[in-house]
């Protein structure tokens, strides 16, 4: 069986940087892309970026790049995604999927940044 | 550009059929898409894909009551045999040069 599993919610401070994880199982990780999707309150889906685990090319929308760095660990088949610094506008729910046409959804992590 | 359109809101009696229409710009008429269900307080769930002949693939544990089909630019999701479960917000999407979602149909079930 596939599956995503991300880590847990997470509280933070403006300024503070934070590290997210999506650990995949269930197939082949260096075989498929891994994308992180954001969610805020009464809006879509928003793309963040990609990352092909097997040779680590990554792709960033252009509303996230330089904003969040996307890497991955093939060893322990997990995705990362990370922010040096948050601001409160950072405040989301954050989904990792994988493949370019998504056929299968991480559970979510919460991010709550307080200013 | 590839946008993807899909109506803001739809909604349908409980037990009967409903179609959710994903339509791509002109010019894009070869591509797949996925479909997602987003319920509330839940992640996202893959549906089926749907390619540009019509052909869909379902994600696994998908009810048969949920089908793919397309003509021209326009991708659709079929819902049958509605149930209240189904209230949930739909989104389609695919890929470019990066990550395309549509705006989302907020399904409501009569």
């Amino acid at each position: 069986e596939v599956r995503l599993v991300q880590s847990g919610a997470e509280v933070k401070k403006s300024g503070d940087s934070l590290k997210i994880s999506c650990k995949g199982s269930g197939y082949s990780f260096t075989m498929y892309w891994i994308a992180w999707v954001r969610q805020t309150p009464g809006k879509g889906l928003e793309w963040m970026g990609i990352i092909y685990p097997g040779d680590s090319d990554t792709r960033y929308s252009p509303s996230f790049q330089g904003q969040v760095t996307i890497s991955a660990d093939k060893s322990i088949n997990t995705a990362y995604l990370q922010w040096s610094s948050l601001k409160a506008s950072d405040s989301a729910m954050y989904y990792c999927a994988r493949g370019q046409l998504v056929d299968h959804w991480g559970q979510g992590t919460l991010v709550t940044v307080s200013s | 550009q590839l946008v993807l359109t899909q109506s803001p809101s739809a909604s349908a009696s409980l037990g009967a059929s409903v179609k959710l229409t994903c339509t791509l710009t002109s010019g894009h008429i070869s591509y797949a898409i996925a479909w997602h269900q987003h319920q509330p307080e839940k992640g996202p769930r893959y549906l089926l894909k749907v390619s540009s002949d019509g052909r869909h693939t379902k994600g696994d544990g998908i009810p048969d009551r949920f089908s793919g089909s397309s003509s021209g630019v326009e991708r659709y999701l079929t819902i049958s045999s509605l149930q209240s479960e189904d209230e949930a917000d739909y989104y389609c999407q695919t890929w470019d040069t990066g990550m395309i979602f549509g705006g989302g149909t907020k399904l409501t079930v009569l």
